[in-house]
């Protein structure tokens, strides 16, 4: 089944404590991103990446990392986490191959992230 | 700026009323805007986009580049329309790159 798939769904951590939230995709897509989702704020991209060692920040990077050494791999990396990271994520892909042409993201399920 | 701007946070028509879901822009270059939904407890998914001129679940949206508007409408609400909509926008030669979304709409269709 084509799908996107992210862990830890959900995620309790402590202020300072480094975390990886991973997301892999098996539909073979270059394009990949990370979004968070705040009440009244919507969706905001923080970093995405068009294909292998490619990547670029979104609105919002600040406290982020991302890499992206494997087509399916994109993971999200905390290293110091703070209380304003408290959110949930959501990581996407997509593939300049579709067809017809849709430039349709696919989505993850979402990590729900609590940083005390 | 680039911006995306949905004005109401909450939409609430009965079953058969017009729907209107507002999505005003704000973009230097050529724009790409797309909608997206999410049901209850589904994953976000792409409803339609502007370039594709279609009609998805009898939801329509038309690009207007001189109001910066697009604006989602379907002539006759259904209850399983009841759903999170946002609007999204990305540079029209840019796939794959920043995607800006707005604040989204919560459509609720009452029987």
């Amino acid at each position: 089944e084509a799908q996107v798939t992210q862990n830890p769904r959900y995620l309790i951590t402590v202020t300072g404590k480094k975390l990886t939230v991973t997301c892999s995709q098996n539909m073979n897509h270059e394009y990949m991103s990370w979004y968070r989702q705040d009440p009244g704020l919507g969706l905001r991209q923080i970093y995405y990446s068009m294909n292998v060692e490619v990547t670029d920040k979104g609105d919002v990077p600040e406290g982020y990392k991302v890499s992206r050494k494997e087509k399916r791999n994109f993971p999200l990396i905390l290293e110091s986490p703070s209380p304003n990271q408290t959110s949930l994520y959501f990581c996407a892909s997509s593939s300049p191959r579709e067809r017809p042409p849709r430039d349709t993201q696919y989505f993850g399920p979402g990590t729900r992230l609590t940083v005390l | 700026a680039q911006r995306v701007t949905q004005p109401e946070k909450l939409l609430s028509v009965f079953k058969g009323a017009p729907v209107e879901l507002k999505c005003n822009y704000s973009y230097s270059g050529s724009p790409e805007l797309f909608w997206y939904v999410q049901y209850s407890r589904q994953r976000l998914q792409l409803l339609l986009r502007h370039i594709s001129r279609e009609s998805i679940k009898g939801f329509t949206a038309d690009l207007n580049k001189g109001e910066t508007s697009f604006h989602l409408k379907k002539p006759f609400a259904q209850e399983e329309d009841s759903a999170m909509y946002y609007c999204a926008l990305r540079g029209l030669y840019n796939q794959g790159g920043k995607l800006i979304f707005g604040q989204g709409t919560e459509l609720s269709v009452k029987p």
